[in-house]
């Protein structure tokens, strides 16, 4: 996991509420990622950020929004309009093509 | 969707075998690629990534082929161990810009050692 903590590990959240995933990583990267994985696919790209105050969306933006006001701060919120939020929530990072991955959250909706 | 995949979705191996997991990918200008190993639970780990103008690279116990003619990567784990069970996936970018870091993951093969 080298340097990327993602906390908490385990989240439940009841429907109708927003939740916010915490990624930091004190490797000196620019770039920072959320990703989603679900069971049997692989991994999908929620948003990502190349820079401090800079973020862009990825293939599944919708439901959720980040900050990027720290270099090593990148927290995703999953907003009550995310239809099915249960899911392995992965964050990276990366200084170049090479991606590094923190330990995931895993967020249940009871 | 997606122009990563894998050939074979489950790998069983016998203890001290070596095991071979492909990866075909349909992009041609993908110009990096990297395997990563996930195991239950846990984030996914970096193991060995080779760039569009090698054919091989070389790890410890591990080796990654590109070919770029049918596109197609595999990785190669040398003398199996128990500590290899996971999932490994490949992933890919297509290098379409500077700064432009985005990967593509293909879905996965989890490989099983048998004692």
């Amino acid at each position: 996991d080298g340097g990327i903590t993602q906390s908490p590990k385990y989240l439940f959240r009841k429907e109708g509420q927003n939740v916010t995933l915490s990624c930091e990583q004190n490797l000196n990267h620019d770039a920072m990622y959320w990703y989603r994985q679900d069971p049997g696919q692989g991994l999908r790209l929620i948003y990502y950020s190349q820079i401090v105050n800079d973020f862009q969306k990825g293939d599944i933006a919708e439901g959720y929004s980040v900050s990027r006001e720290k270099k090593e701060s990148f927290p995703l919120t999953v907003t009550s309009a995310q239809k099915n939020p249960t899911a392995f929530y992965l964050c990276a990072s990366s200084s170049g093509d090479t991606q590094y991955f923190g330990p995931g959250t895993r967020l249940t909706v009871l | 969707g997606e122009s990563v995949g894998l050939h074979l979705p489950t790998l069983s191996v016998q203890e001290g075998d070596n095991s071979i997991i492909n990866c075909a990918y349909s992009n041609s200008a993908s110009d990096y690629f990297i395997w990563y190993k996930q195991e239950s639970g846990k984030g996914p780990q970096f193991i060995i990534d080779i760039r569009s103008n090698m054919d091989k690279r070389q790890g410890q116990r591990v080796t990654v082929l590109l070919n770029k003619t049918v596109k197609h990567l595999s990785l190669q784990i040398a003398a199996t161990q128990p500590g290899d069970s996971a999932v490994y996936f490949c992933a890919e970018n297509i290098g379409s810009g500077a700064g432009s870091y985005q990967l593509t993951f293909g879905k996965g093969t989890k490989l099983s050692v048998i004692p």
